[in-house]
């Protein structure tokens, strides 16, 4: 596709529920990243997958959260048993190579789901 | 620990004026620092970065310095116009803390307001 979509783009639910939000890279992106972003504060790192595996899962705040990208594409963050401090924007970013370490890999960010936990 | 710091928090100025907003950063090592534009309801793009040896950037009405010495970063926005109205992202790479291949810290942002 011409961007990096994700859907749904709102998501209402209740305390105590599953959620699974969905993120389409740029078709041949390597890397794709998992944010979440609350109000008035900048993204917060969650998780990196190069290709199918997750290279990097360290910013996930507890096991509630999980995330899978079986195929190296479309990527599925899960939330179980949500929380209403997990309400915020989740944003999703993919960049076409391995992070090397410089940052010169720009990373392009979908559009965000916005998850309100009630 | 990694750090970066954006002021002033939040702005609003007049359509067709100039601003500027800082970004200073405690990150280390440092690998290259960029500025990116998030419009209400949407993700970050990239507006410009910029390395270690690199002291300015231009993406037309914005520019962007760097000094590498003091850890502080601007972003001048000149003849400002409405659809400029966003929140302005500092992101530094280079860390460890911000997790992931590229290791980025995310500043909080600067929300500016452009006023007819």
């Amino acid at each position: 596709g011409a961007g990096v979509s994700q859907t749904p783009s709102n998501k209402v639910t209740e305390k105590g529920k599953y959620v699974e939000l969905r993120c389409d890279p740029i078709s041949g992106h390597t890397a794709l990243y998992w944010y979440r972003q609350s109000l008035g504060q900048g993204p917060e790192f969650l998780i990196y997958f190069q290709g199918t595996g997750a290279a990097d899962d360290s910013g996930l705040p507890n096991d509630r959260f999980f995330a899978v990208r079986p195929e190296g594409s479309v990527s599925t963050l899960k939330i179980q048993r949500t929380e209403r401090g997990d309400s915020a924007v989740y944003l999703c970013a993919s960049s076409s190579r391995v992070g090397t370490g410089t940052g010169r890999n720009e990373q392009f960010f979908g559009p965000g789901t916005r998850l309100t936990v009630l | 620990k990694n750090q970066v710091e954006q002021s002033p928090q939040s702005l609003i100025i007049l359509e067709g004026k100039n601003c500027t907003l800082q970004c200073n950063y405690t990150v280390s090592p440092f690998s290259n620092l960029r500025w990116y534009k998030q419009d209400t309801g949407r993700g970050p793009v990239s507006l410009t970065i910029m390395t270690f040896s690199e002291n300015t950037k231009s993406n037309g009405r914005y520019t962007a310095t760097l000094d590498a010495d003091t850890k502080q970063s601007s972003l001048h926005i000149t003849a400002s116009q409405l659809s400029d109205s966003a929140s302005y992202i500092c992101v530094v790479s280079g860390g460890r803390s911000g997790g992931g291949a590229d290791g980025l810290t995310f500043g909080k942002g600067t929300h500016l307001i452009i006023q007819p």
